[in-house]
């Protein structure tokens, strides 16, 4: 049983507009949330999070939102760029389980020149 | 800045051969990690450690070990490769929920 979904396994985005990856949650018990980037051939890199008292968190190009009534994050990348070609991943927490992830399956974002 | 080793990029071993991956990180981190990536699948954790000479299963223990001696290194031992352990596994290290991941072993098991 998948707790973290992300729905779409690519996406295609023309370059210098705005790319939205979602993610979906079923435990109500997640408190904490990140977004992941993978290159191949490497380890992923930690991006942007979010807790659960909010629902926005910014970083430059990078949007995060939470809407918890909804179980619904969603990453935003604004304006997207040929580098952000990637998969992304989403993850989860519950603060008090000693701080383990739980994944999604990834959506790999394809940025068009 | 975190860094987190892994001894081998890319690795191929023979069905039934033992097999060591070892990761190290330099940031004095309590909890490390051994994660499993195949595609459409994200990733799977193996085992996971919070301190020193413990260890506890993730989702997918079967076939795996792991060892943690030190603080700084956790070792994740495949006791019998088989080709369905073929896959690219990863380490990660963290202070809270943020982890740091290693480059990598990309493992064929033929």
């Amino acid at each position: 049983d998948q707790q973290v979904k992300q729905n779409s396994p690519s996406l295609s985005v023309q370059e210098g507009r705005i790319s939205i990856l979602n993610c979906d949650y079923t435990n109500s018990m997640f408190d904490y949330f990140l977004w992941y980037k993978k290159y191949p051939a490497e380890g992923p890199t930690f991006l942007i999070s979010i807790s659960s008292i909010k629902d926005k968190n910014e970083d430059g190009r990078f949007t995060v939102f939470l809407n918890k009534s909804a179980k619904h994050l969603s990453l935003h990348i604004v304006p997207s760029q040929p580098g952000d070609s990637a998969v992304y991943f989403c993850a989860a927490a519950n603060m008090d389980s000693n701080y383990q992830l739980i994944w999604g399956a990834g959506t790999k974002l394809i940025i068009k020149p | 800045d975190v860094k987190v080793t892994q001894s081998s990029r890319y690795l191929v071993k023979r069905t039934g051969e033992k097999v060591f991956l070892e990761c190290v990180q330099d940031m004095d981190h309590e909890n490390m990690f051994w994660y499993r990536q195949d595609p459409g699948l994200g990733l799977r954790l193996i085992y996971f450690s919070y301190d020193v000479k413990m260890k506890e299963k993730g989702d997918i223990p079967e076939g795996y070990s792991v060892s943690r001696e030190k603080k700084e290194r956790f070792s994740l031992i495949l006791e019998s490769a088989s080709t369905n352990q073929t896959s690219m596994y990863l380490c990660a290290s963290s202070p809270l929920a943020e982890q740091y991941f290693g480059p990598g072993t990309r493992l064929t098991v033929t």
